[in-house]
């Protein structure tokens, strides 16, 4: 019963550092979503994927990049960590219905960038 | 004017009181309609769909006004364990992004 599973849970990084969130979902989903939440500001998209093979910015893209490995797998690759991007990360997928998803969120990753 | 607004309370209410929040919306081709929960340290999760008609869950109520362009949640008979934080969601038509409020926190205390 995964569902969608997102790794490492815990990361400290130094700034400048690099790393890769990665997630995995289960449930066939087509769509992909990689959001940050910090206290007070919500959840903020940072790319999401439609469909395997497409990735789009989201609302907050900068110091970010994604990969659409297949259908299953959607990365988030920090270049060069700031510590602007200490943050909560989640991972989410839902299925190819506009206007009508039902979005799962993975359990999320705690980044500490110093 | 956000796109979906939300009252951050905290909602501080005594154990079996009745709550409800609201939410409101700005792009009327909005079609479909959430609300999600988070706990403390958690992952969002889906509490349940809005429909036109409204809908039950339990102690759960929710409904949609397109007038007015907002939906609500009431929950009855507050417990202790509903104490979290609640999400709206809300899906344009034709799009694969849906929209997140920035919660509505609720204390439910003894």
């Amino acid at each position: 019963n995964a569902g969608v599973t997102q790794t490492p849970k815990f990361q400290v990084l130094k700034t400048g550092q690099s790393m890769t969130l990665q997630c995995a979902q289960d449930m066939n989903h087509n769509s992909m979503y990689w959001y940050r939440q910090d206290p007070g500001m919500g959840l903020r998209l940072i790319y999401y994927s439609a469909s395997e093979g497409t990735t789009d910015k989201g609302e907050v893209p900068n110091g970010y990049n994604v990969s659409r490995l297949n259908k299953r797998e959607f990365s988030l690759r920090l270049e060069s960590a700031a510590p602007s991007q200490t943050s909560v990360y989640f991972c989410a997928s839902s299925d190819l219905i506009p206007g009508g998803n039902t979005i799962y969120f993975g359990e999320g990753s705690w980044l500490t960038v110093v | 004017r956000k796109e979906v607004e939300q009252d951050p309370g905290p909602f501080n209410v005594p154990e079996g009181a009745t709550v409800a929040f609201n939410c409101t919306y700005s792009n009327s081709a909005s079609q479909s309609f959430f609300w999600y929960r988070q706990d403390c340290r958690k992952e969002p999760k889906l509490l349940m769909s809005v429909y036109s008609s409204g809908n039950e869950d339990g102690r759960f109520t929710a409904q949609l006004n397109r007038a007015s362009q907002y939906i609500s949640l009431l929950i009855r008979d507050s417990k202790l364990s509903d104490s979290a934080t609640y999400l709206c969601v809300v899906n344009r038509g034709g799009s694969y992004i849906p929209t997140f409020g920035r919660g509505t926190s609720l204390i439910v205390h003894p």
